[in-house]
């Protein structure tokens, strides 16, 4: 396995069902993120892991619980969530540099498409 | 706050000619990155091109080069000899290096079709 993967690929889950996307990278990088990608809107930044440790979540509702395990797996675990949050999930990964850099590239796996019913 | 724009929803162009994707950026940060992602309808995000807000010359990758002009605050994406392969959504993004968290700004995108 090369690059990003993630895990399943689509997903059709109930509103009251508990279910977990997973991600992993093969690239030997530090931070991994969450993106949400509902239809007609901009990617958003759902939550940041730098070395494990979650430094980013940009207000997402508590039904969305992320699990960093280590520098090469993220999880985002799911529970009662609505069918709004029906969308493509993606993972990505980068290198983050010390002293900040804008060159840290971020490499996206091929996304979890979610059907909430 | 920073913010990206871009204005086209979808383009057209005929095979094998060049195209100019539009994007624009607002941010008070002197320091910055902007890069170009394209997403085919399987849904990954893949990484075409960076160019770096204190980089001299605009920023080429084989058929790809961004015309960065920086007091205009844009950096539209020229894809030369266009293939029909091209054809999917295409998304500008930039990332402040200010916080060092690596965050991304995304904006809307332009689906762009390639007619043979």
């Amino acid at each position: 396995e090369t690059g990003v993967t993630q895990t399943p690929r689509h997903l059709v889950m109930g509103m009251t069902n508990k279910k977990s996307l997973k991600c992993e990278q093969h690239l030997g990088h530090n931070a991994m993120y969450w993106y949400k990608q509902s239809a007609k809107k901009p990617l958003e930044l759902m939550f940041v892991y730098n070395f494990k440790e979650q430094t980013e979540n940009n207000s997402v509702p508590s039904r969305f619980s992320p699990e960093c395990p280590n520098s090469s797996h993220l999880f985002l675990h799911l529970h009662t969530l609505q069918p709004e949050d029906s969308a493509l999930y993606l993972c990505a990964s980068s290198q983050v540099s010390g002293g900040g850099r804008s060159t840290d590239t971020q490499y996206f796996g091929p996304g979890t498409r979610l059907t909430v019913l | 706050a920073q913010k990206i724009t871009q204005t086209q929803p979808g383009m057209f162009v005929q095979e094998k000619e060049a195209v100019t994707l539009d994007c624009t950026y607002d941010t008070s940060d002197p320091s910055y990155g902007l890069f170009w992602y394209k997403q085919p309808s399987s849904g990954e995000m893949i990484f075409l091109i960076y160019q770096g807000s204190y980089d001299q010359q605009n920023a080429t990758e084989g058929r790809y080069s961004l015309n960065f002009q920086k007091a205009r605050k844009s950096a539209n994406l020229v894809i030369s000899a266009s293939q029909l392969g091209d054809s999917a959504m295409y998304f500008c993004a930039m990332r402040e290096v200010s916080g060092n968290t690596g965050k991304l700004i995304f904006g809307q995108g332009t689906t762009l079709q390639v007619k043979p």
